[in-house]
């Protein structure tokens, strides 16, 4: 069970767009529609800001959303703003009940 | 508004086991709604998965530590519980627990976190 290959940072001006891909395998991201992502500002606890692939629990802006093509999710974030400067996770369910998460993504605001 | 918060020891000397503690407030540790996790963060690393417990004390663990762990849950007491055995200065990481929703497969609580440091 590795984990999910993300890139070690992602960088935008104010009101850009980016987006953070994880990659993992066939057995884990590419089985099942069941990646989420998390933002993590550090000393803080993580938050769910998507799951099964694309939807936003409630009260996460809909600036933020996901996707998946193969092996490959991806979490954009339109409208880059200060307050999105944070580290981003990736976790995709890898059968028989575990799980796996991704590198980690710091996401920093120019 | 559901809170988990970890408890347990900061130090940890080498080849002893690690024991920490989630207590759940305002909200049932017993609904068949969730699964109950701990996640880790070494220094400098990324999250990674530990274990997730049912109510009922169904436990799954990663693979990679799975010989190494032990989850328990006390219903009475809403908690749940992690025991990681002979640990090393590898084992250094800030541990948290979390809830896992069984509908969406996503933990969408999480707690605060504590630093556990492995050192004689």
């Amino acid at each position: 069970q590795s984990a999910l290959t993300q890139p070690a940072s992602v960088s935008g001006s104010p009101g850009q767009s980016i987006s953070i891909s994880c990659t993992g395998t066939s057995s884990d991201v590419g089985s099942y529609n069941l990646v989420s992502w998390y933002q993590h500002h550090p000393g803080k606890a993580p938050k769910l800001m998507i799951y099964e692939g694309s939807k936003r629990p409630s009260g996460v802006s809909n600036r933020f959303s996901g996707s998946k093509s193969g092996n490959t999710a991806s979490l954009t974030i339109s409208g880059l703003q200060a307050e999105d400067e944070a580290d981003y996770y990736c976790c995709s369910y890898a059968g028989s009940t575990t799980y796996v998460f991704g590198t980690g993504t710091k996401v920093t605001v120019l | 508004q559901l809170q988990l918060q970890e408890s347990g020891p900061g130090l940890v000397k080498p080849s002893e086991t690690l024991s920490l503690t989630c207590t759940v407030s305002s909200g049932s540790i017993s609904s068949s709604s969730y699964y109950w996790g701990w996640i880790r963060q070494p220094p400098g690393k990324g999250l990674e998965w530990i274990g997730t417990i049912y109510y009922s004390g169904y436990t799954y663990y990663n693979p990679s530590l799975k010989s190494r762990v032990t989850m328990s849950v006390d219903t009475s007491k809403n908690q749940f519980s992690l025991k990681l055995s002979s640990v090393t200065a590898a084992d250094t990481a800030v541990y948290y627990c979390a809830r896992l929703q069984n509908a969406v497969v996503a933990f969408d609580y999480w707690g605060q976190g504590t630093l556990v440091t492995v050192s004689s």
